[in-house]
């Protein structure tokens, strides 16, 4: 099945960019999504692509799709404190429709 | 947009009761709903597909009786966790798509503690 891979942890400094990884081995997924999560929160959905599109951006957060080696990364610039959380990245099965998550990155952001 | 809303935030409960948490798509109708559970510190675990009208699907491995799964109409979908015990205890989130789209959105999620 879908299996989908993200490093655990990222430190920044504020005001530097971030950019979280994300690989994924179902290359018939039809969306791709980052979801932010703060502690003791639901999950925040920040930016999704379609599976057809290369980049996506929406003002700080830029989104990389690279479908040949199935590789997604989010961009966030100029990164403020209040972006520290965990970052989720999530594939569409394409059999059920259903999210396959990875392991969340956790984002530290020193001042 | 797209907001969904869980009830309760919190709750603890004593070993052998019942606990039904509420999940509500707030302005949209969602015919399917999602339940996940998640432990400090790693990532969610789907355990069950709600549809309206229907039967739940569950993920292997969740127990049907254990975790059971009502969805009666286009807004709400709840999750009864019966006879609790402390394993039990995690953060429970759900999660709705909006009429005819594939994305979810998820609610703010209940932390379930079992004495």
């Amino acid at each position: 099945g879908e299996d989908v891979e993200q490093s655990l942890f990222l430190s920044v400094r504020e005001g530097d960019s971030s950019v979280i990884n994300c690989t994924y081995t179902d290359s018939s997924s039809t969306y791709l999504y980052w979801y932010k999560q703060e502690p003791g929160a639901g999950l925040q959905l920040l930016t999704y692509i379609f599976s057809n599109m290369d980049m996506k951006q929406d003002q700080r957060l830029t989104v990389l799709l690279n479908k040949k080696d199935k590789h997604l990364s989010l961009r966030i610039a100029d990164t403020q404190t209040g972006d520290s959380a965990i970052y989720f990245c999530a594939a569409s099965s394409s059999n059920t429709g259903k999210l396959i998550f990875g392991q969340g990155t956790t984002l530290q952001v020193k001042p | 947009g797209a907001v969904v809303s869980q009830h309760p935030s919190w709750v603890i409960c004593k070993s052998g009761t019942s606990v039904k948490i509420e999940c509500r798509s707030l302005d949209f109708q969602a015919t399917t709903m999602f339940w996940y559970r998640q432990f400090p510190k790693q990532s969610l675990m789907l355990m069950a597909t709600s549809n309206e009208g229907s039967k739940a699907t569950y993920e292997q491995g969740v127990e049907k009786d254990k975790f059971l799964i009502n969805h009666a109409s286009l807004t709400l979908s709840t999750l009864t966790v019966t006879s609790a015990h402390p394993e039990d205890s995690s953060f429970y989130i759900c999660s709705a798509n909006p009429y005819s789209t594939d994305t979810q959105y998820f609610g703010p999620g209940t932390r379930l503690t079992v004495l």
